[in-house]
Formats: C-alpha cells, structure tokens, sequence
C-alpha cells in the first residue's frame, strides 16, 4: 500500500511568514510523528498522535510551532513568524500504535528553507 | 539525556570492501536500538533493530550486535554493493518511550 506521504516536498519563504507543512499516515496507522533534521546534524524529535491527541508537544522548539491531526488521518505542522534557523527537513512518520515495538515508517520529508 | 554517537562520514568504499560505521549511545535502562538507511531521493527505512542486550538484528546482509558492556551497535556488511550508498544513522528509544534519538547520520558511498 501506499507509505507516508508528505508536501510539499520543498518550501522557500521569507523570514516572518508563515508556514503549513502536510503528511499522509499510512492508512489504519493510529500513531503520528513530526521530526526535525538540521543540516549536519541528528532527527530531533518534535511532537507525536494517538488519534488526533497530542500528549507529548515537549519536542516543539518554541510556542511559534504548533500541530494538529485530524482523526487519524491528516497532520499539519504549521510554523509561524518563520526565522532562519527553522531551515531544515521536516520528517513525519506514522506506526500502528505508540509503541516502542512498532516499526515508524518515514516519509520523504518537506525541505523548507527560511530566506 | 539519551543520546547516539555514531562515526562521521563521508565513507567512500569500492565495491567488495567491508563496511563498519561504529555508533555508541548513553541511555539510561535498557534501549531498544535500530539503524535507519536514507537511499538518495527517498524516506528513512528501518534497516535493522535489537530490543535487548546480545540480540543480532541483520537485514540485507546488514548486521548489528547489541552490546550493552560497551553501549553500542556497529553496523557491518561483509562485502558492499554500489546500491548500499545511502545515509545510515543509528537511533535508540527508551524502555518506555516511542521516540526515537538519532546520531547524525554517516554517508557511504560505494564505488563500482
């Protein structure tokens, strides 16, 4: 079936505008991730889904990022008053359940970058 | 906090070689442990994990051994192929948690 699916797929804009970024769970997948890849450095981990509750937002950098999930379908990661050091990849990934067993599969990230 | 170390790149190899890319972490209580790969142009893949202390995950000739003496998880492949290029990075969850640490990730390449 179809994996995880995230757009756009590249995002240019200018420093204080604001941003959506979009991922697509697999289907039937219950748990939904955001991570944040910097040039040269590690994921770091942002916010997590069961369904459409949030109950771990500690990963998120600053009030300017928020999410939300509908159901267990859609997430959007939306930054706002975007600065330069938000320029990363932004990874979404989903699992069956929050699970520390259960395998999270990736999409191919969205690319934004802050001018 | 948690973290993982792994060995900085790039590593270039010609085809045929021996592959190591060492990855040590600090966690606290028993982590579970994966190497994730990243192929030009595509998402992150599980390549291979371990739950517990002496468990062998191996996946396309992929190996890695978690040693909880020495806290790490090298992965090595015995002879690579030009389709091994990719990004490698090891990562860790605690006993009780869903979210994964990684390192920084170590390029390979791998030369016909």
């Amino acid at each position: 079936g179809a994996g995880v699916s995230q757009s756009p797929s590249n995002k240019v804009t200018e420093k204080g505008k604001d941003v959506e970024l979009r991922c697509d769970p697999i289907s039937g997948h219950t748990a939904l991730y955001w991570y944040r890849q910097r040039l040269g450095q590690g994921l770091e981990f942002l916010i997590y889904f069961q369904g459409n509750s949030a109950p771990d937002k500690s990963g998120l950098p600053s009030d300017r990022f928020s999410a939300e999930r509908t159901g267990e379908s859609v997430s959007t990661l939306t930054i706002q008053r975007t600065q330069q050091e938000d320029s990363a990849v932004y990874l979404c990934a989903s699992s069956r359940e929050v699970e520390v067993q259960e395998t999270q599969y990736f999409g191919p990230g969205t690319r934004l970058l802050v001018l | 906090g948690d973290s993982v170390t792994q060995m900085e790149g790039p590593v270039t190899l010609s085809e045929e070689a021996f592959l190591t890319i060492n990855c040590t972490y600090t966690a606290t209580g028993y982590p579970s442990l994966f190497w994730y790969v990243q192929y030009p142009g595509e998402g992150l893949q599980l390549l291979l994990k371990a739950t517990k202390a002496d468990d062998k995950g191996s996946n396309k000739g992929f190996e890695a051994t978690y040693r909880k003496e020495t806290t790490s998880f090298h992965l090595e492949k015995g002879s690579v192929q030009v389709s091994d290029s990719a990004v490698y990075f090891c990562a860790l969850t605690r006993s009780n948690d869903y979210k994964l640490s990684f390192g920084a990730g170590t390029t390979v390449t791998v030369r016909a």
